[in-house]
C-alpha cells in the first residue's frame, strides 16, 4: 500500500510568480486536505476536496485554490506568491468525508520558499 | 483566534524519565483530540487520540489525559527515550474532519 506522496519536494520561486504542488492520496482514499506551516507554527488548514468536490475552507485568500481528480490526487495553485507564502505545504488523505473524524494520512511535506 | 494552544515551544527531558506536554482549547464544541508527532523532512503521524468521552487513554508508553472542564489535554511519554525526540502537536476535528493543530512543542530526550 502506497502512501500520501508529494512533488515537488523544495521549491524557490519569486514574489508574484505562480506554483502549483502535487499530491498523490494514499490508495483508496477519496478526500485530500491541504494544510500550510509556518516556521515555528502548527499546520494550518486551507481547504479539503472530497470527490473532486471543494469540501470546506480555512482562512485563505482565493489566490490559494484547488484540484481533486477522478483517481483522488490532488493539486493546490497558489497565484501572486508573496513573502508570508513561504512554508511547508503538506497533504493528507482520508477515507470519507463525514462527521466523525477519519484518521489523516500525511505527506511529508513541499518546502516552498518565496524570495 | 487560537483555538488549540501549545504553550510551551520546547521540552527537555532525559532518557528514562516522563514525558509531558501540555495543549489547551478554546472551542467546547471539540469532542475529539489528536496527538500527532513530527520528525524533520517527514508529514506528522498520528500517536493517539481521545474522545471527550473519556478522561483517560492508554497506548503502551503513551497516555493522553483529558480534562474538558479545565479545557486541557496533556500527553505523558514513559519512560521517555531518544527516539521519542521530534515536534508533538495536538489537534482537533471539525465536524468536517478537518484539523485545527496547535503550534507544537519540540521534545528533546537526552541520553
Amino acid at each position: 500500500e502506497t502512501g500520501v506522496t508529494q512533488s515537488p519536494t523544495h521549491l524557490i520561486k519569486t514574489r508574484g510568480q505562480q506554483v502549483t504542488l502535487r499530491c498523490s492520496s494514499q490508495s483508496g482514499h477519496n478526500t485530500v486536505s491541504w494544510y500550510q506551516q509556518a516556521l515555528g507554527q502548527g499546520p494550518q488548514f486551507i481547504f479539503q476536496y472530497y470527490r473532486e468536490e471543494e469540501n470546506g475552507r480555512g482562512n485563505f485568500p482565493p489566490r490559494f485554490s484547488g484540484l481533486q481528480f477522478p483517481n483522488y490526487s490532488s493539486e493546490l495553485n497558489v497565484n501572486a506568491l508573496e513573502l508570508d507564502d513561504s512554508a511547508l505545504y503538506l497533504c493528507a488523505s482520508s477515507l470519507v468525508a463525514g462527521s466523525s473524524y477519519n484518521e489523516q494520512f500525511f505527506g511529508p511535506g513541499t518546502r516552498l520558499t518565496v524570495l | 483566534d487560537q483555538q488549540v494552544k501549545q504553550n510551551s515551544p520546547s521540552l527537555s527531558v532525559q532518557e528514562g524519565r516522563i514525558s509531558i506536554l501540555n495543549c489547551d482549547y478554546t472551542n467546547s464544541m471539540f469532542d475529539y483530540f489528536l496527538w500527532y508527532k513530527k520528525y524533520p523532512a517527514e508529514g506528522p503521524t498520528f500517536l493517539i487520540s481521545i474522545s471527550s468521552i473519556k478522561d483517560k487513554n492508554e497506548d503502551g508508553r503513551f497516555t493522553v489525559f483529558l480534562n474538558k472542564s479545565a479545557k486541557h489535554l496533556s500527553l505523558h511519554i514513559v519512560p521517555s527515550q531518544p527516539g521519542d525526540s521530534a515536534v508533538y502537536f495536538c489537534a482537533a476535528p471539525n465536524a468536517g474532519n478537518m484539523l485545527t493543530f496547535g503550534g507544537g512543542t519540540r521534545l528533546m530526550v537526552k541520553p
